[in-house]
């Protein structure tokens, strides 16, 4: 069973990077033709799709994020990253990440808070 | 970029009873669409995809319909675990998936 856990920072001042980290268990994050996802959540919000990486290094970004957002991978270290610069209030959400299968987000990890202020 | 209008906002049903969900959208995405439920302080849980297919362990009470532009996510015979926010989201639009804003359900 794969399960993934994201990891980083809770509190980002504005103007900043935010940086998070997802650890995938269960499987190797090379395994399978899979994309790795990241999606957020405002809170009381609905759910906003960030980006996607393949193991192979290619990505794709929400146009209303893609000069900000980098999304990296470490097959090694079976993790996958998020950047997201210039942080505003606006970016203060529950960030999920997420098995991609080009289709559905099939497993997720529980999230993690990040709040950005001063 | 394709917008999710999802109907109602929320929508009160007592235990027992069938709830109908709606899903808009604003141009055809055939049947490249799922169906996700989230309870309070949980990840969201893939329900349904391709419109229709149940994912695995999902129970038989979850059927989803439509293609093209409106789609339906109906719970037969609701118990108390299905009370949640259910999102629609479309793949149609690859690489860009965009979701529904989401109907509540809840507990008439």
């Amino acid at each position: 069973q794969v399960q993934l856990q994201e990891s980083g920072p809770g509190l980002v001042k504005p103007s900043q990077t935010l940086s998070l980290t997802c650890t995938v268990s269960g499987g190797s994050i090379s395994s399978g033709s899979y994309y790795w996802s990241w999606i957020r959540q405002p809170a009381g919000k609905g759910l906003e799709w960030i980006g996607r990486i393949y193991t192979s290094g290619s990505t794709n970004y929400n146009p209303s994020l893609k000069s900000r957002v980098t999304i990296s991978v470490d097959t090694s270290k079976n993790q996958f990253s998020l950047k997201l610069s210039s942080v505003t209030a606006a970016d203060t959400a529950v960030y999920y990440c997420a098995r991609d299968s080009g289709v559905i987000l099939d497993y997720w990890g529980q999230g993690t808070l990040v709040t950005v202020s001063s | 970029e394709i917008v999710m209008t999802q109907s109602p906002a929320t929508l009160s049903v007592s235990p027992g009873e069938r709830a109908t969900l709606s899903c808009r959208a604003s141009q055809s995405v055939s049947s490249n669409l799922a169906w996700y439920q989230q309870k309070p302080g949980q990840a969201p849980r893939l329900l349904i995809y391709g419109a229709s297919t149940r994912a695995t362990g999902i129970p038989a009470r979850f059927s989803g319909s439509g293609s093209g532009t409106e789609f339906t996510l109906t719970i037969s015979s609701l118990q108390s675990e299905d009370f949640a926010v259910y999102y629609c989201q479309q793949y149609n639009n690859w690489p860009l998936y965009t979701f529904g804003q989401g109907t509540k359900l809840e507990i008439k």
